[in-house]
């Protein structure tokens, strides 16, 4: 069974850091990773979708990296804004044909002005 | 217009009580999901559909049914609600081409008494 983790559980940082959001997850045979954003009380906003194939995927300030055979990603937000608070979540897209999602329980991100 | 609509949004039920939640989507995918999300536990899956005659058990099922009464619509059901089935519930839809991204409602906030 499919286990994701996210550490940390929380960030606070002040406006303009670069950071980094960690996700491991234990069965390499994955099709995709996909991280998503979440604000209070909304739903899910999908940021990157990495395929299994693919070492990194970029979007604006917003940069992903996947690492299969360590079990790893990492989103990269660069110069980080109050407007990204918010919590992370990532999650592992199975290859079986069901293509189900494994999530991890997100961090939560403070970017303090 | 969202192309994932979840109702209602927030609902209030009694312990015992029959309650639906409804999920449409206007995106025209095959696959649907329904998600409960509980603090600290990230999302989990519930069921999920392929496809309208088609229809999966995901992690968490008991206690859950679902209807897939068209390609746009699918709907979970608690049949005897009880309190620890209080949580956020996701729908999600995704499609071929789009490398299996999903794409989620805005939840619904259930809290059973």
């Amino acid at each position: 069974k499919q286990e994701v983790t996210q550490i940390p559980a929380a960030l606070s940082v002040p406006e303009g850091e670069n950071l980094v959001l960690n996700c491991s997850f234990t069965d390499s045979a994955i099709y995709n990773l996909q991280w998503f954003r979440q604000d209070p009380g909304k739903g899910l906003t999908s940021l990157l979708l990495i395929q299994s194939s693919q070492r990194e995927q970029t979007s604006g300030r917003l940069n992903a990296s996947l690492d299969k055979s360590s079990g790893r990603s990492t989103l990269y937000i660069a110069a980080s804004q109050p407007g990204d608070s918010a919590t992370y979540l990532c999650a592992s897209i199975s290859s079986g044909s069901a293509r189900q999602l494994t999530f991890g329980s997100g961090t939560q991100l403070t970017v303090l002005p | 217009d969202a192309d994932v609509t979840q109702t209602p949004r927030n609902r209030i039920t009694k312990t015992g009580k029959r309650i639906m939640l409804e999920c449409s989507q206007t995106k025209g995918h095959d696959r649907m999901y329904w998600y409960r999300q509980d603090p600290g536990l990230g999302l989990r899956l519930i069921y999920y559909s392929f496809d309208v005659k088609d229809i999966n058990k995901g992690e968490i099922s008991d206690g859950y049914s679902v209807s897939r009464q068209a390609q746009a619509k699918f709907s979970l059901s608690l049949e005897s609600a009880i309190p620890n089935q209080t949580a956020l519930y996701f729908c999600a839809t995704s499609g071929p081409g789009q490398r299996e991204t999903q794409y989620f409602g805005p939840g619904t906030r259930l809290l059973v008494l």
